[in-house]
Order: C-alpha cells, then sequence, then structure tokens
C-alpha cells in the first residue's frame, strides 16, 4: 500500500516562530488531507489539498503531486498551535485514508 | 451541520466482554468510515461503507470485529470478546463523494480492556 512519511517527528518553537512540516507520499493520491489533532484526541480538517496551493489565515499549504509532496506552513505560531498535526492520503484504490505518523509540535510561550 | 457524533466517548471492560460503538454521520453524508488509533500512532483504516454497503474492509478488521450500517445512516462496530490488544481510540469519519471527498471526523470512542 501507499507510504507516507511526515518530518519532522518532533518540533519545539517560541510563540510567533513559523514553522514548515512536510509530507512526503509513495504513489500518486486522488486525495490528501491535513488534521491538527488537539489534546482530546479530535482530529480537526485543515486541508483537503490533492494538488496546488491554499490559504487560511496563519496556515496555508502547498501539494506538489508530480513530486508527491505536500508541506503545511504555520505562521506566526501561537500556543493553541500546539499539537499533532497529520497529513493523511487516498489513493491506489483505496477507499480509506493513510495516515503518517504525525508531527508533534509545540508552541512555548 | 451537527458534524460526526460517536457514542459512548469512553467505555471500559473487561477482557472477553463484548462492546459496541455507535456513529452518527453528518446527515447528507453517503460514505461512513472507521479508523482505529493506538497511542503515538495515526490512525489507522478499518472499514469503509458507501450508503449500507460495506465496500472495503482492512486486514486489521478480525473476524472478532463487525461493522453495519443497517439504513444507511448511523453505523455501529462490535468487538466480541475483547482483548488488551483491542484498547485504542476508534474514530469515525463521514464524506461526501461531492464536490470533494474530505473527510470529516467525529470525537472517537476511546476502549480500554482490563
Amino acid at each position: 500500500g501507499i507510504q507516507v512519511e511526515q518530518s519532522p517527528p518532533d518540533l519545539i518553537l517560541q510563540e510567533g516562530a513559523n514553522s514548515t512540516l512536510r509530507c512526503n507520499f509513495s504513489d500518486s493520491v486522488n486525495n490528501l488531507q491535513w488534521f491538527h489533532q488537539n489534546p482530546w484526541g479530535q482530529l480537526i480538517n485543515l486541508f483537503y489539498i490533492p494538488s496546488g496551493t491554499k490559504q487560511n489565515g496563519r496556515l496555508s499549504a502547498t501539494t506538489v503531486a508530480t513530486e508527491r509532496y505536500s508541506l503545511l506552513y504555520i505562521s506566526s505560531s501561537q500556543t493553541t498551535d500546539s499539537g499533532v498535526y497529520f497529513c493523511a492520503v487516498q489513493g491506489g484504490g483505496a477507499d480509506g485514508l493513510t495516515f503518517g505518523k504525525g508531527t508533534h509540535l509545540i508552541i512555548q510561550p | 451541520d451537527t458534524g460526526v457524533s460517536q457514542n459512548p466517548r469512553h467505555k471500559i471492560t473487561k477482557r472477553g466482554q463484548n462492546v459496541t460503538f455507535r456513529c452518527d454521520p453528518i446527515s447528507e453524508h453517503n460514505r461512513l468510515y472507521w479508523y482505529r488509533q493506538t497511542l503515538g500512532q495515526g490512525p489507522e483504516f478499518l472499514t469503509y461503507f458507501q450508503n449500507e454497503a460495506q465496500l472495503e474492509k482492512s486486514r486489521l478488521l478480525s473476524d472478532r470485529f463487525s461493522a453495519e450500517r443497517p439504513k444507511g445512516s448511523f453505523s455501529t462496530l462490535e468487538i466480541q470478546r475483547t482483548e488488551q490488544g483491542d484498547s485504542a481510540m476508534y474514530l469515525c469519519a463521514s464524506s461526501s463523494s461531492t464536490p470533494t471527498d474530505t473527510q470529516y471526523f467525529g470525537p472517537g470512542t476511546r476502549l480500554t480492556v482490563l
């Protein structure tokens, strides 16, 4: 099946800093989503982005489908941005999402 | 749009008991998914319904697991003869095939098997 690798696994930043999270995938995809999992376990949709670039406030994402990677940018980080960020893809005939192991982001005040 | 809901939110059971979880998807969504997440890992796909038809099952879904979506609305996931290794967060998601297949997740049911 399709493989998803996220980097870095852990990231500690000061409030106000910018960050870039990367997601590499091993095959062509027809669905790619970025999620933020809060401390209570809820997965919050950030972007549906199988290709192209999108922006939503301080967050933006870019997927280069031909090179099989996606990037999530967080600008002017706030402590509430802390949590685990997951990239998940769907492709190769599968119906379910395949998740990466996530990036654990800690924003310190 | 009230979002995806799951019940119960927490379940503690003894090894060998049967448990059942319920998922209510977003009302207009025809697709429903079950995932399992263990500590420190990303969610893993278990099974998928389009309307009432179960179209895909992961090899993770052993014979002790069964899922139904009888009228194409809510779904149940039953685990028979629970084992300690079944302890995990069970997540449900739903989507509509149009305009995009964006999956929206519920809050999950955390299962602890003693």
